[in-house]
């Protein structure tokens, strides 16, 4: 059972350009939604997260919109570079013990 | 800069072979966890310690796996045997304690022939 669900599977942004990824939760228990990035080879780094308490948080280029109501959130990336290129994966959890639980990832590409 | 330290890198086992892999939190963290990433998908949970105690393991395919963290420090993940589903990044992740931010190694690939 996939608890959250990401759009798109892979995204393409020219250089300069924004780079919106979305998510969809069903579990309304879940308190704390973090963005992962990770690199080819790589472990996934964390990047950015969010509380339902707030509405948006921003780091940097970074910027996370978060709609309770609608059970969604979204990873904004301003200006996206080429060392944007990775895959990015939304995640949720529920209750300090309780696992992450990550979506199924967002191949990001940005072109010169 | 501390980071989760995992070995091997990669691993090229024949089915019904036994394999191991270690991982080395960072330095103080109570909370270990062994995720699985299958290519193209997000990790998921196998194993999750707190000290030496696992916490959940209800994603953990019994049967074939097992997970040990003795001494609450380092931890070993075991797969015997080693079937061609099990082709995957088995990734370490630590945190200081339950709920807290995790930090993840750069995985083991294991590759099942």
């Amino acid at each position: 059972q996939q608890q959250v669900k990401q759009s798109p599977q892979s995204l393409i942004v020219q250089k300069g350009g924004i780079s919106i990824i979305n998510c969809a939760y069903e579990n309304t228990a879940f308190d704390y939604f973090p963005w992962y990035q990770q690199f080819p080879g790589k472990g996934p780094a964390l990047l950015i997260a969010i509380r339902p308490d707030v509405s948006e948080k921003k780091e940097g280029r970074f910027t996370i919109s978060f709609n309770k109501s609608a059970k969604q959130f979204s990873l904004h990336i301003m200006d996206s570079q080429p060392g944007d290129s990775a895959t990015y994966f939304c995640a949720a959890r529920g209750g300090t013990a309780s696992k992450l639980t990550f979506g199924t990832g967002t191949r990001l590409q940005v072109t010169l | 800069e501390a980071e989760v330290a995992q070995s091997p890198r990669y691993k090229i086992t024949e089915k019904s072979q036994a394999v191991a892999f270690w991982c080395d939190p960072i330095s103080g963290h109570a909370t270990l966890y062994w995720y699985r990433q299958i290519l193209g998908q997000g990790p998921e949970l196998l194993v999750q310690f707190q000290d030496e105690s696992v916490v959940d393991d209800s994603q953990l395919p019994k049967d074939r796996f097992s997970a040990e963290r003795l001494k609450g420090v380092d931890s070993t993940l075991k797969i015997q045997p080693a079937e061609l589903g099990d082709s995957a990044m088995y990734l370490c992740a630590s945190s200081p304690g339950q709920g807290a931010e995790a930090f993840f190694g750069q995985g083991t690939r294991l590759t099942v022939v």
